[in-house]
């Protein structure tokens, strides 16, 4: 059974930091790997996809990697924002490539 | 891009009374959808998977009978949330599948609150 783990849980930056958070996984046999931002009280918006033959992918300020051998992905966010605030899942296909297992989350809070 | 949308985004009922949750592909077919809740402060959690014009695949230790899961046509399926109490409370996401862009998305979710 696929299990997804997000550290850390929670994350407190001033403005203007880069940061890194971390997913990993038990199973690497996965398809793809996909990054999600939620909102307090809202639903999903997805970040960015990387595909199992990818290593890494880019939109704007993220970049996330992937390196399925370890079974870890990272999501790199540049000069961050308060507007960053939210909590951030990694999600990947678990017992066929269309479930997908969500991580446990990192909560971010970006202080201006 | 694809749309997957959910109605009613919020709810409040009373315990006991039984709850439909809509979840529409708005521009592409879907043979699969899935169902998740998410607790408070957790993570979504795979409820089942809706499978257009069969029966749906419940998750280990969710109650087929307490959520019923109906997938009538390529763009539209329910949960119904039967004879629902305050522990059912929780944000209920949806996702589809567009086979033709091998894509999954996500709907932006229902708040369930019983009384």
């Amino acid at each position: 059974k696929q299990e997804v783990t997000q550290i850390p849980a929670a994350l407190s930056v001033p403005e203007g930091e880069n940061l890194v958070l971390n997913c990993s996984f038990t199973d690497s046999a996965i398809y793809n790997l996909q990054w999600f931002r939620q909102d307090p009280g809202k639903g999903l918006t997805s970040l960015l996809l990387i595909q199992s033959s990818q290593r890494e992918q880019t939109s704007g300020r993220l970049n996330a990697s992937l390196d399925k051998s370890s079974g870890r992905s990272t999501l790199y966010i540049a000069a961050s924002q308060p507007g960053d605030s939210a909590t951030y899942l990694c999600a990947v296909p678990s017992g066929g490539y269309q479930k997908v297992t969500f991580g446990t989350g990192t909560k971010l809070q970006v202080i201006p | 891009g694809a749309v997957v949308s959910q109605h009613p985004s919020w709810v409040i009922c009373k315990s006991g009374t039984s709850v439909k949750i809509e979840c529409r592909s708005l521009d592409f077919q879907a043979t699969t959808m899935f169902w998740y809740r998410q607790f408070p402060k957790k993570s979504l959690m795979l409820m089942a998977t809706s499978n257009e014009g069969s029966k749906a695949t419940y998750e280990q230790g969710v109650e087929k009978d307490k959520f019923l899961i109906n997938h009538a046509s390529l763009t539209l399926s329910t949960l119904t949330v039967t004879s629902a109490h305050p522990e059912d409370s929780s944000f209920y996401i949806c996702s589809a599948i567009d086979s033709v862009a091998d894509t999954q998305y996500f709907g932006p979710g229902t708040r369930l609150t019983v009384l």
